[in-house]
């Protein structure tokens, strides 16, 4: 059965770091792009970030681009979200999801559980 | 960016009923490919979301043929031919031809 399961959330401090994983399995992790989206509370989606198969091509979204660092190993079938100076607007849940991609065409097929981030003194 | 727009932020349905959920983006979300990158989502009461329809108008897997989605370059449409109870959630559009970017959001409740 396909499985994603994020962790690393918590409680921290604004300007502080924290490093999100996200444990893949019953795929191919290798054979996948992958991404992390958020929705802080009572809110709706927002995409942050992609990577491709071998980590070698990424993207994200302007209001994360130098905080944030979205990166896997495909040895330990595991996704990353490295977010550093973090401020109270990044207060969400963070989802990794997988992502189908052909013909330059994309979408989310699967999702995790979703890990809780609060930023706040 | 593309701004996606969902007009209808609640939707009461009435068990058995249709509904009807659009979708409008900003630019016309119609690739080179001749397919349309727009996707739905729907994301039940405490859950992560799921996807229900990719590329405009083809089913993931596991999704009732009482979805269906429709629509070409800048407006889209969800429909559900019968709700059922378990369909109570927000539904999402989003794009991914440039920048993807998320509608609001549409919460779909049972009369």
């Amino acid at each position: 059965e396909m499985q994603l399961v994020e962790s690393g959330g918590g409680l921290v401090q604004p300007g502080g770091s924290l490093r999100l994983s996200c444990a893949a399995s019953g795929f191919i992790f290798s054979n996948y792009y992958m991404g992390w989206v958020r929705q802080a509370p009572g809110k709706g989606l927002e995409w942050l970030t992609n990577i491709n198969k071998d980590g070698s091509g990424k993207s994200c979204v302007d209001s994360v681009k130098g905080r944030f660092t979205i990166s896997r190993d495909n040895t330990k079938n595991s996704l990353y979200l490295q977010m550093n100076s973090l401020r109270a607007e990044d207060t969400a849940v963070y989802y990794c999801a997988r992502i189908d991609w052909s013909l330059d065409l994309w979408y989310f097929d699967y999702w995790g559980q979703g890990t809780l981030v609060t930023v706040s003194s | 960016d593309i701004v996606m727009t969902q007009s209808t932020l609640s939707l009461p349905v009435t068990p058995g009923e249709p509904a009807s959920i659009s979708c409008r983006s900003s630019q016309s979300l119609l690739h080179s490919s001749g397919y349309n990158h727009l996707d739905w989502y729907l994301q039940k009461p405490g859950q992560s979301p799921q996807l229900l329809i990719y590329l405009g108008s083809y089913r993931a897997s596991g999704v009732p043929d009482r979805f269906s989605g429709s629509g070409s370059g800048t407006d889209f449409t969800l429909k559900i031919s019968r709700v059922e109870a378990d369909d109570v959630g927000v539904y999402y559009c989003m794009q991914a031809l440039q920048t993807p970017t998320f509608g609001q959001g549409t919460r779909l409740e049972i009369k």
